[in-house]
């Protein structure tokens, strides 16, 4: 089956350090994939979508410059945030669907990266 | 109201019993539904996808698709304590092709020996 690869998958930095996140489709090319956080007990909050070779669209709320999205080829996605601050302690999660105008491709995610900001 | 609702729970059922979640959603134009399994601490697993009214099955689960009420629900037959887990209703975005999914808050389930 599809495996999506993410990497770290656990982070701990101190506040104002930009951290960057990979996410990979290992057996498939992904043109479309998706970056998600979750707070503890809480179900996944979209945070953008990630587009191949364009721009990536954020959800309302979400700042573009804090969480930098890089989709530069069909295999790896990146998430940055940068200038990190505690409040930005989640699990991040990304997914990626077979291919982009096919809304009936499930989306896979990668194991999510823990990340803990002192 | 919330674009896709479920019930938090938790859902306690005995091992060997069917457990049976439900889904909620407010959408008419989406297409696509999934079930994703989420282990404590782990990234969620995909379960199950339906996308006609009806039930599908896959092994111990079934899918159960209903527009007209728009609803969507999954059985699991002979629930078993490795089953215990958040499981999480997906559905696309409207009818817009752009594969993003909402989720619902996720149904606690627990399976007890």
């Amino acid at each position: 089956g599809a495996v999506v690869s993410q990497h770290p998958s656990w982070v701990i930095c101190k506040s104002g350090t930009s951290v960057k996140i990979e996410c990979r489709s290992l057996d498939f090319q992904a043109t479309t994939m998706f970056w998600y956080r979750q707070f503890p007990k809480q179900s996944l909050m979209l945070m953008a979508t990630s587009n191949e070779g364009s721009k990536a669209t954020y959800e309302q709320g979400v700042e573009k410059d804090k969480f930098l999205i890089n989709h530069a080829s069909l295999t790896l996605s990146t998430l940055t945030v940068t200038s990190a601050h505690p409040e930005d302690s989640s699990f991040y999660i990304c997914s990626a669907s077979r291919d982009r105008g096919r809304s009936n491709q499930p989306q896979h995610f990668g194991d999510g990266t823990r990340l803990s900001i002192l | 109201q919330k674009e896709v609702e479920q019930n938090s729970g938790p859902l306690s059922v005995p091992e060997g019993a069917i457990a049976s979640l439900n889904c909620t959603y407010s959408d008419r134009g989406s297409q696509s539904f999934f079930w994703y399994r989420q282990y404590s601490g782990k990234s969620p697993e995909l379960i199950m996808s339906i996308y006609s009214n009806g039930d599908k099955e896959d092994g111990r689960f079934t899918a159960q698709l209903n527009k007209a009420s728009q609803y969507v629900s999954l059985l699991i037959r002979d629930s078993q304590p490795s089953d215990s887990a958040t499981y999480l209703c997906a559905v696309t975005h409207g009818s817009s092709n752009t594969g993003k999914l909402i989720f619902g808050q996720g149904t606690t389930l627990q399976v007890k020996p």
